[in-house]
This record gives C-alpha cells, structure tokens and sequence, in this order.
C-alpha cells in the first residue's frame, strides 16, 4: 500500500516563496508528480521527479529525496492564479498514480 | 492534439437510470484511467486500462462498468447508481512512466 501526507492548508502572499512538502511510502517507487488543480477544473500536470535532485520549470521547481521518500514543490514570485489545490502523486510500479490529499493554497495580496 | 476530451461535461441521472460517460485521446496513449474525484477530495483510481485490457480494478461496485473500445476510446457504463455516486469523474492516458493527461471531467449528479 501507499501513504501520502502533505499539509491540508497554506497560505501566502503575492511574490513571496512557497515550499508544499510531500512524504510518501510506498513499495515498487516508480516516479513522484505534481500537479495543481484549480476548483471545478481538472487536475494539471506540473512536474515530474524520478531520480534525486531538483527539477526546476519556470517559476516551479519539484525536489525529490527517493532515501527520505521526500519531496517538495516550491513556487517563486506567487501570483493571485497559483491559489489552488496542489496534489503530489506517487506513481507505485505496477499500478497508476494514487494522490496525496492535496495541499490547498491561498495566495493574497 | 494533446488533450483529453470527455463527454458530456455534466450529467444528471436517475437511480434506475443507463447512462455511459465517453473519454477519446489520440495522443496514442496505451495507458487510460477513470477516477472519481467528490468535493475536497483528491482523485481516486477507479479503473485502469493498459493495452485496451482492463489491468486494475480498484474494487469498484458493479454498478460502474468500463469497457475499451479500442486504443483512443473509454466509456464508463453506470446503472442504477446511489447518490453517493455522485462526484467529478476524470479520465486521463498516459504512455508508460510519463504523466498522465487529464480530461476535464464529467460532473455527475444522481438523483
């Protein structure tokens, strides 16, 4: 089976850095992804980590630690439009993505 | 084209109702996948389907029925469903080790 937790809530200001931290446990570890998914709308892909170190795209980057089962989305220069739910998946070899409970973020002016 | 597309985008539904939910990519994915998705709540596997044969089943009532038609198509058959059913289902295709694409949803309401 798989357990993945991240924070339920956070909150942030416009321009400013935020760090979604994502702890997972599984057997069979075959790749960890971000996505965001705004309200009513489906989820969208935003990074991809299955080997350690740091993916960086744009205003996101993604860090993976496969020995701590870690990871963490960081996302620079927040806008009004990055409020929404941040979900880390973790794709188990053998099986499809199962979802974290999902982050949701609140950025304000 | 790179999208997933679902129809319909909302659907309301008796409990002693047919209805079937409709996914098409032609991104030539061999990997396609249902999940349901209630308010709040992360996405939930339901169903996997590599190759056009159905490879997961996340112990789904039998209520809910997916079938493969061929490699761009999945259909999800639901009959006599409970309202408890009712929820965002998305289906989304993937190729192996990629990830995956989603569509935009069903919206579906049982009553």
């Amino acid at each position: 089976g798989q357990n993945i937790d991240q924070p339920t809530e956070m909150t942030a200001t416009e321009g400013a850095i935020v760090q979604i931290n994502c702890t997972y446990q599984t057997s069979g570890f075959n790749g960890l992804f971000w996505y965001q998914q705004h309200a009513g709308e489906a989820p969208t892909f935003l990074s991809y980590n299955v080997l350690d170190g740091l993916e960086e795209k744009g205003r996101f980057s993604s860090f993976l630690s496969r020995s701590k089962g870690y990871s963490y989305l960081l996302l620079k220069e927040l806008q009004m439009k990055d409020s929404a739910s941040y979900l880390c998946a973790v794709n188990q070899a053998g099986t499809a993505l199962i979802f974290g409970k999902g982050t949701t973020l609140s950025v304000s002016s | 084209d790179t999208e997933v597309t679902q129809t319909p985008k909302h659907l309301v539904m008796g409990m002693t109702n047919k209805k079937s939910l409709k996914c098409e990519q032609h991104m030539g994915h061999r990997a396609m996948y249902w999940y349901k998705q209630k308010a709040k709540k992360p996405p939930e596997l339901m169903f996997v389907y590599s190759y056009e044969k159905l490879s997961i089943n996340e112990s789904v009532p039998s209520r809910f029925s997916p079938e493969c038609p061929n490699s761009s198509l999945l259909n999800l058959h639901l009959h006599a469903l409970q309202p408890e059913d009712s929820a965002l289902y998305l289906c989304a295709s993937s190729r192996e080790g990629e990830g995956y694409t989603f569509g935009s949803g069903t919206r579906l309401t049982v009553v």
